[in-house]
């Protein structure tokens, strides 16, 4: 099985500064994707970013960017400009076509903003 | 709009009980998928499914079974419940298999088991 490494179980930030999330997977193959989910306390898992892995520049979408190290299979979330909202459970998940397409997770990081 | 929807959100039950937890997905989707969430363990695939009558084992299937009659709904039944299986249900669908698809998720189900 695919296995997706979060090393921080809690994060924190203060607001308006930047933070940025680790994750790590193993993997033998070459063509995949890789998604960040957003967990608020509703519970409701929102898409934050995506990168495709033959892609090689950086997936950005607002204040949200990944820094994406295919060699080191690593797949970093940075958030700027932190804001209260910010505040969730984030997880790291990877999806691979030559794998049945399963999502496989991470066991999350739990983000804290600091006012 | 479309959305995916799970019931009930709640839900206490006993030791050897069977249980049904429901979700309906309104995107028509052909793929949906069942979680469990666990502190420690992140999201772990229980069933999944690619369309109507196909249901595939995930990676913790065991004490659980699914049946796919129609596109929109994809119950999780839980043949004899126990406490290991105390958790927050996740129910997913995705447009196809893509791998870019993103999928999106129910609000879940909180299961406990006495």
């Amino acid at each position: 099985a695919q296995t997706v490494t979060q090393s921080q179980p809690e994060m924190s930030v203060q607001e308006a500064e930047t933070v940025t999330l680790s994750c790590t997977y193993d993997t033998s193959e070459s063509d995949y994707y890789l998604f960040w989910y957003k967990q608020p306390p509703s519970r409701q898992m929102i898409l934050v970013i995506r990168q495709e892995a033959y892609k090689q520049q950086n997936a950005t979408e607002n204040r949200f960017s990944v820094n994406f190290q295919k060699a080191a299979k690593s797949f970093s979330l940075k958030i700027s400009d932190s804001q209260l909202g910010d505040a969730a459970m984030y997880f790291c998940a990877y999806r691979c076509p030559n794998t049945g397409n399963q999502f496989y997770f991470g066991t999350g990081t739990s983000l804290t903003v600091i006012p | 709009d479309a959305e995916i929807t799970q019931s009930p959100r709640h839900k206490i039950t006993e030791t050897g009980r069977q249980v049904t937890l429901a979700c309906h997905q309104t995107w028509n989707h052909n793929n949906m998928f069942w979680y469990r969430q666990d502190l420690g363990h992140g999201l772990r695939l229980i069933h999944y499914s690619y369309g109507v009558h196909d249901t595939n084992k995930g990676e913790v299937s065991d004490g659980y079974s699914v049946s796919r009659s129609n596109t929109e709904d994809l119950p999780l039944t839980l043949e004899s419940a126990a406490s290991s299986q105390t958790s927050v249900y996740f129910c997913a669908s995705s447009e196809s298999a893509s791998s870019y698809n993103e999928q999106f998720f129910g609000p879940g189900t909180r299961l406990t088991v006495l």
